[in-house]
């Protein structure tokens, strides 16, 4: 069975600055996705970044983007540029490529200090 | 635009209480999921649909029952609620497979409480 580890149960970071999440995941897939979702206070799960396991390049959405390392099945998540907005618990989930199911990380949970 | 709706948002019960936790959504996806959000632990998955009148167990499914008989609409079923049971509790729908869309779109979430 697949697992998914984010090792950080919270991050700080002073607004404008960078802040990095860490996800590791266990697979034996070679084909599958990785997502990083957003869960601000009014609960909504929203969707920051999708990287597909087959493209080497990193997925980048504005001031987000990831670091894939397959062989080290590790998905990081860069936040720059960081605001006020960007406070949230943050979760990383695994999906088969040819499965239907999400399997989440524990959450890490960022602040964001003004 | 509503996407992803869950009802009821609040519900407290009492040990051995019964109620049913409806999901509907209106972007005619074919797979719908069932998650409980616990402290520490992420999102785990109880059970899920990949059709209408279809439905699979998931990471932690005992204590639940699931339905879904219309394409639309995924319902949770709790017999005999436990305090356990306390969690928050989250919908999912998602497009069939085809290597493009792979999000799942989520509902606001039940919080429910069991006394």
């Amino acid at each position: 069975a697949q697992t998914v580890t984010q090792s950080q149960p919270e991050m700080s970071v002073q607004e404008a600055e960078t802040v990095t999440l860490s996800c590791t995941y266990d697979t034996s897939e070679s084909d599958y996705y990785l997502f990083w979702y957003k869960q601000p206070p009014s609960r909504q799960m929203i969707l920051v970044i999708r990287q597909e396991a087959y493209k080497q390049q990193n997925a980048t959405e504005n001031r987000f983007s990831v670091n894939f390392q397959k062989a080290a099945k590790s998905f990081s998540l860069k936040i720059s540029d960081s605001q006020l907005g960007d406070a949230a618990m943050y979760f990383c989930a695994y999906r088969q490529a040819a499965g239907n199911k999400l399997t989440f990380g524990g959450g890490t949970r960022v602040l964001v200090k003004p | 635009n509503a996407g992803v709706t869950q009802t009821p948002k609040f519900r407290v019960l009492k040990t051995g209480q019964s109620m049913t936790l409806l999901c509907a959504q209106d972007m005619n996806h074919e797979y719908m999921y069932w998650y409980r959000q616990d402290p520490g632990m992420g999102l785990r998955l109880i059970h899920y649909s990949v059709g209408e009148g279809t439905t699979a167990k998931g990471e932690v499914p005992d204590g639940y029952n699931v339905s879904r008989l219309k394409k639309q609409n995924f319902l949770l079923g709790l017999e005999s609620a436990a305090p356990s049971q306390t969690s928050v509790y989250f919908c999912a729908s998602g497009p069939s497979l085809d290597g493009l869309n792979t999000e799942a779109f989520f509902g606001q979430g039940t919080r429910l409480t069991v006394v």
